[in-house]
């Protein structure tokens, strides 16, 4: 079955630590996304990417970093600059072309103690 | 710039009576919009789009919802609830960044009672 995956479900890391969130999508899509989402605010642009080896900064960019090595994957890591990063993290993908609509993973809740 | 307001952080209704989510967009170009669902810890699933074609637009779960130009509004409907649609609702607007990138209403989370 074509989709979005995201591993771990729910991560625990010490406050000082960078952590890293896994999105792969076997859609062949082109365009991926992460969100963050907290309770009372819908979902925040942290970073999206139109293509391999390109991504650009969302609203709230600050204390994230990105890459997109593979079509497929699109990682996000959350470093200990970020001052609130306890939040449910989305990742999406929209193939080309099309009306805009976007595919979620199921997402990663993070907790930073 | 576009965006999204949804009004009512939370609707309560019985079963089998009628739903109504309320959303207003404000958009500089024809708009894309859609409503997106999402079940606790779960990830957000496209229920409809509306994209410049039919101003009433069908999705799953017998929702729908009317695009109104006049009043910047896409309201989403149900006629009869099921105690299976309690879940948070998120209206959105494409348009964002590059014009790629969804921009989302904060949801509203609709509670089912028998």
């Amino acid at each position: 079955d074509g989709g979005i995956t995201q591993s771990p479900k729910y991560l625990f890391r010490k406050e000082g630590q960078n952590v890293t969130l896994s999105c792969e999508q076997n859609l062949n899509h082109d365009a991926m996304y992460w969100y963050r989402q907290d309770p009372g605010q819908g979902l925040r642009l942290i970073y999206y990417s139109q293509i391999v080896n390109d991504f650009q900064k969302g609203d709230i960019a600050e204390g994230y970093s990105v890459s997109r090595e593979k079509k497929e994957s699109f990682p996000l890591t959350v470093t200990s600059a970020q001052k609130n990063p306890t939040a449910f993290y989305l990742c999406a993908s929209r193939a080309s072309g099309s009306s805009y609509e976007q595919y979620f993973g199921p997402g990663t809740r993070l907790t930073v103690t | 710039a576009q965006s999204v307001t949804q009004l009512g952080s939370h609707v309560s209704v019985s079963e089998g009576a009628l739903v109504l989510l309320r959303c207003n967009y404000s958009s500089s170009v024809p708009p894309y919009l859609f409503w997106y669902v999402q079940y606790p810890n779960q990830g957000l699933q496209l229920l409809l789009k509306y994209t410049s074609a039919a101003t009433l637009v069908k999705g799953i779960n017998g929702f729908e919802a009317e695009f109104k130009k006049s009043e910047t509004s896409f309201h989403l409907t149900k006629p009869s609830a099921h105690m299976s649609d309690a879940a948070e609702y998120f209206c959105a607007v494409s348009g964002g960044q590059a014009g790629t990138a969804l921009i989302f209403g904060k949801g509203t989370t609709l509670s089912v009672s028998s």
